[in-house]
């Protein structure tokens, strides 16, 4: 069965600290990985990644995806208060069909 | 430029009954994607329609269905509704379909309860 895990499930940091989320992938038929914040409501997209060893870059964001290792980073530096979310990993699949990750909580207090 | 809008925001029916949540998309968008996302099972994706044709379905049983209008608005159904569809509703929409690599953008959600 496709399953996408991400750790930890909930982090609490300060401001001024860097983060790293992890998002490990078991599915067949792999396409791209993709990164959502989501804050009250709906998911904003942050990046899709498709190659490995390729860093996607977006200000104080950046991701980086292993298909050998299976598993995906995504990065925050300097946080602030206004990255406090949820983010979610989620992986699409060749048949178009997109499996999400639990999320995982951060708390950033300043 | 409007963002994706979806209606109602917020529902309420009891077990049996159906619903119906529509969803518009950005103008231009041709590509809706329909996910549901509980406290228990998180973000799952339900369907996926592009120039009115449903292009891939998630794991649901058949009560839910949709459909794309040609104006891109699509409308999804859920017949003899469950407590356990209490849910947030999402829709996304995008320019092209999902394995285009394009980004997508979700709208607000509905909150169906099923009491």
């Amino acid at each position: 069965e496709d399953k996408v895990v991400q750790s930890p499930l909930s982090l609490v940091v300060h401001e001024g600290d860097t983060v790293t989320l992890n998002c490990s992938y078991e599915v067949t038929n792999f396409r791209s990985l993709l990164w959502y914040k989501q804050e009250k409501k709906a998911p904003t997209f942050l990046f899709m990644l498709t190659s490995s060893g390729i860093e996607k870059k977006s200000g104080r964001l950046s991701s980086i995806l292993d298909k050998k290792e299976l598993f995906s980073i995504l990065n925050i530096t300097a946080t602030q208060t206004g990255d406090s979310a949820v983010y979610l990993c989620a992986v699409l699949l060749n048949n178009n069909d997109m499996r999400f990750g639990a999320g995982t909580r951060l708390t950033v207090k300043p | 430029k409007a963002g994706v809008t979806q209606t109602p925001r917020y529902l309420i029916k009891t077990r049996g009954q159906q619903v119906t949540l529509s969803c518009s998309p950005i103008s231009g968008h041709r590509s809706v994607s329909w996910y549901q996302q509980t406290p228990g099972q998180g973000l799952q994706f339900l369907f996926e329609y592009f120039s009115e044709t449903q292009r891939n379905k998630g794991n649901f049983p058949g009560r839910f269905s949709g459909r794309q209008f040609s104006n891109s608005r699509s409308e999804m159904n859920v017949s003899t509704l469950e407590l356990g569809d209490s849910a947030l509703y999402l829709c996304a929409s995008s320019l092209l379909p999902s394995g285009g690599y394009n980004e997508q953008f979700f709208g607000p959600g509905t909150r169906l309860t099923v009491l």
